[in-house]
């Protein structure tokens, strides 16, 4: 089982706010890296899947990028807006990191 | 494709009874996992199928779990005798490949009394 970290646990931010959140893994064994959202009620939606070291990914507003040698990726989003309140997981293979619960204030 | 189906959305059942949690992954998957959703320990891995062959079950808690895929489309993961700390959300996924991004079923919420 690896250890997937996720930080921090929660963020409120204001609408249209910039903000970024991490992931943390063991740089050793890397496969592959899976971002996804988690909407309340709802299953976890896929956004990203990056390989490579220095792999950038873009969907709209939101970016990740991804470090392999020293084990972090890390999630933007760009003008933060009500509707991407959400719980936005990583993953690396398999294992699931906690989850950063990003909540939007109007 | 109706995207990963997962059946019952809602269980409720009594302590020292079986459960049966079903799960249809999205055709052309080859592979299929089964997690455990709770508020402690997030997504935790259970189980998981690449061509109907159970690959990993090292996150099965206990001999009170098992898992089968009997063929391509269909999978079952039971509990018997549930636990009240078997309650939780069961999700089903499936993936081309076990390093593609996963599509999720809904969840079954099973709560054991």
């Amino acid at each position: 089982i690896l250890n997937v970290e996720q930080s921090p646990q929660s963020l409120h931010v204001q609408e249209g706010d910039s903000t970024n959140f991490t992931c943390s893994f063991p740089s050793s064994n890397f496969y592959a890296l899976h971002w996804y959202r988690w909407e309340t009620a709802k299953s976890p939606e896929a956004l990203f899947v990056m390989t490579l070291n220095g792999d950038e990914k873009k969907k709209g507003r939101i970016s990740a990028t991804l470090n392999t040698k020293e084990g972090y990726s890390y999630l933007y989003i760009k003008g933060s807006q009500p509707e991407d309140s959400a719980t936005y997981l990583c993953a690396l293979g398999f294992y699931f990191g906690t989850g950063t619960s990003l909540t939007v204030i109007p | 494709d109706a995207g990963v189906i997962q059946s019952p959305r809602h269980e409720v059942t009594e302590m020292g009874q079986e459960v049966t949690l079903r799960c249809k992954p999205i055709s052309g998957h080859n592979s299929l996992f089964w997690y455990r959703q709770t508020m402690m320990r997030g997504l935790e891995l259970l189980i998981y199928f690449n061509n109907n062959v159970p690959i990993d079950d090292s996150g099965m808690p206990e001999d009170r779990f098992s898992a089968k895929m009997p063929n391509a489309s269909f999978s079952t993961l039971k509990i018997q005798p549930s636990e009240p700390r078997d309650s939780a959300v069961y999700f089903c996924a499936s993936s081309v490949g076990a390093s593609g991004g996963y599509t999720f079923g809904s969840g079954t919420r099973l709560t054991v009394v």
